[in-house]
């Protein structure tokens, strides 16, 4: 069966600071692999997506996330982070071979960046 | 805004009570996606659509959930008998049958009182 676990469910940054948000995952075959993010009382937003290739993909607003099949993970990362990164942060998987519809989310990270 | 919408944003029911949500998607995007996200959880699927053919139904969609997508176009979410436990944020996403990021909608959120 898929699965997703993101270990920390908050993740505190310094302004400036690079930023990491962490996920592992499990599926039976090849995996797309997604970050999306939640600002309060919004919808979930598309930031980025691992299909093939470079394990180092680049997304929206400075995010990348770096693919690595050897320890199943997907993490997030930006190098500097900004105030209004603040957010709740979902990462998600879906079996290459598997269901066109069955997207399989984490339980969130939930960034906070300080000033 | 050309992005997916969901109406109504709010919805207060009273247990038993029948609702039925609305979700219009991107407009060339035939794929359309329920979820649902309960506080503290990531959101869990409950059912798809390929155009008007509804192709996969999670076991958390119970028989007091029913969805619909006559014209391949919008797509209506019914449940009945509302209990306590649907109490959620119910979201829409579509997408591009070659593409597979999924674009979400704001949700609608329930509460059964």
């Amino acid at each position: 069966a898929q699965s997703v676990a993101q270990p920390e469910d908050q993740v505190n940054v310094a302004e400036g600071n690079p930023l990491t948000v962490k996920c592992t995952y499990s599926v039976s075959g090849n995996p797309y692999l997604f970050w999306y993010v939640q600002y309060p009382n919004r919808g979930l937003q598309f930031l980025l997506k691992y299909i093939t290739g470079d394990n180092l993909v680049k997304g929206s607003y400075g995010f990348e996330a770096e693919f690595n099949k050897s320890q199943t993970s997907f993490h997030l990362k930006k190098p500097s982070a900004l105030v209004s990164d603040s957010a709740l942060y979902f990462c998600a998987v879906r079996d290459y071979g598997g269901s066109q519809g069955n997207l399989i989310f984490g339980k969130g990270t939930k960034l906070s960046v300080k000033p | 805004d050309t992005g997916v919408s969901q109406d109504p944003r709010h919805k207060i029911t009273k247990r038993g009570q029948n609702v039925t949500f609305r979700c219009d998607p991107i407009s060339e995007h035939n794929r359309l996606y329920w979820y649902r996200q309960t506080l503290g959880q990531g959101p869990e699927f409950l059912t798809y659509f390929q155009n008007e053919a509804q192709l996969e139904k999670s076991r958390l969609l119970s028989d007091r959930f029913s969805a619909e997508r006559p014209k391949g176009s919008f797509s209506t979410l019914e449940i009945q008998r509302t209990e306590q436990g649907d109490s959620a944020m119910y979201l829409c996403a579509s997408s591009l049958a070659q593409t597979i990021e999924a674009f979400f909608g704001q949700g609608t959120r329930l509460t059964v009182v």
